[in-house]
């Protein structure tokens, strides 16, 4: 199983401010990772799939990088709606997904 | 605008069973394969089965093989999930989540609000 570590667990920031969230594979998923965003007692929603490709609706403030094992999301400004829990999730091999990112204030 | 909603959820006793289920609108269910994925307080999701668009193949996590069925009917707009010989460690909030397909790949989008499912004595 493909084990996806993220870091840091909290990221403490302020709004107007710049998140950048880390996502780490044990082996390589190539480009097919993406990033979904969960705010309490909401459903989880896809804001980045095969890495960098922003799903419909999605700002332009969030952005993604990486391939092979390492994979970041950029929050290039920070809005008060944005601070939520982020997950990363592979599908090379399977489906699974990372720990989670919580950007606080 | 696509919407998934699950019920079923509820207290069970370890050793039961359980039957959820999803109600798809907003887009064409029977052209899209679904997924279940379930998640614990805390930690992050874990996918456990999908099906199919036509329902003619399924495939399940590890953990729940043999003991959990997911089925679907296209003509209700209706995913089921029935879990059986249920164990604590199933306690979890249970989403069901469409396959949206691109980039020669298989993401989960959108998903529903989910269903609580809770096993205790």
């Amino acid at each position: 199983e493909i084990v996806l570590t993220q870091s840091p667990a909290t990221l403490s920031l302020s709004p107007g401010e710049r998140a950048t969230l880390s996502c780490r594979a044990s082996q390589s998923v190539s480009t097919y990772l993406a990033w979904y965003q969960q705010k309490p007692g909401q459903a989880p929603r896809l804001l980045i799939y095969a890495a960098s490709n922003r799903a419909t609706g999605i700002p332009a403030r969030f952005s993604g990088s990486g391939s092979g094992t390492d994979f970041t999301l950029t929050i290039s400004s920070l809005e008060p709606e944005d601070f939520a829990v982020y997950f990363c999730q592979q599908r090379n091999t399977g489906w699974t997904f990372g720990q989670g990112t919580r950007v606080d204030i | 605008q696509m919407q998934l909603v699950e019920s079923g959820g509820g207290v069970v006793q370890p050793g039961r069973s359980l039957g959820l289920s999803c109600v798809a609108s907003g887009f064409t269910f029977s052209g899209y394969a679904m997924h279940w994925v379930r998640q614990t307080p805390g930690k992050g999701p874990e996918w456990v089965a999908v099906i199919s668009s036509d329902g003619s193949f399924t495939d399940f996590a590890d953990s729940v093989k043999g003991r959990i069925t997911i089925s679907r009917d296209n003509s209700k707009n209706t995913l089921s999930l029935q879990l059986n010989s249920l164990k604590t460690e199933d306690t979890a909030i249970y989403y069901c989540a469409r396959a949206f397909f691109s980039s020669n790949s298989y993401w989960f989008d959108p998903w529903g609000r989910g269903t609580l499912v809770t096993v205790s004595s």
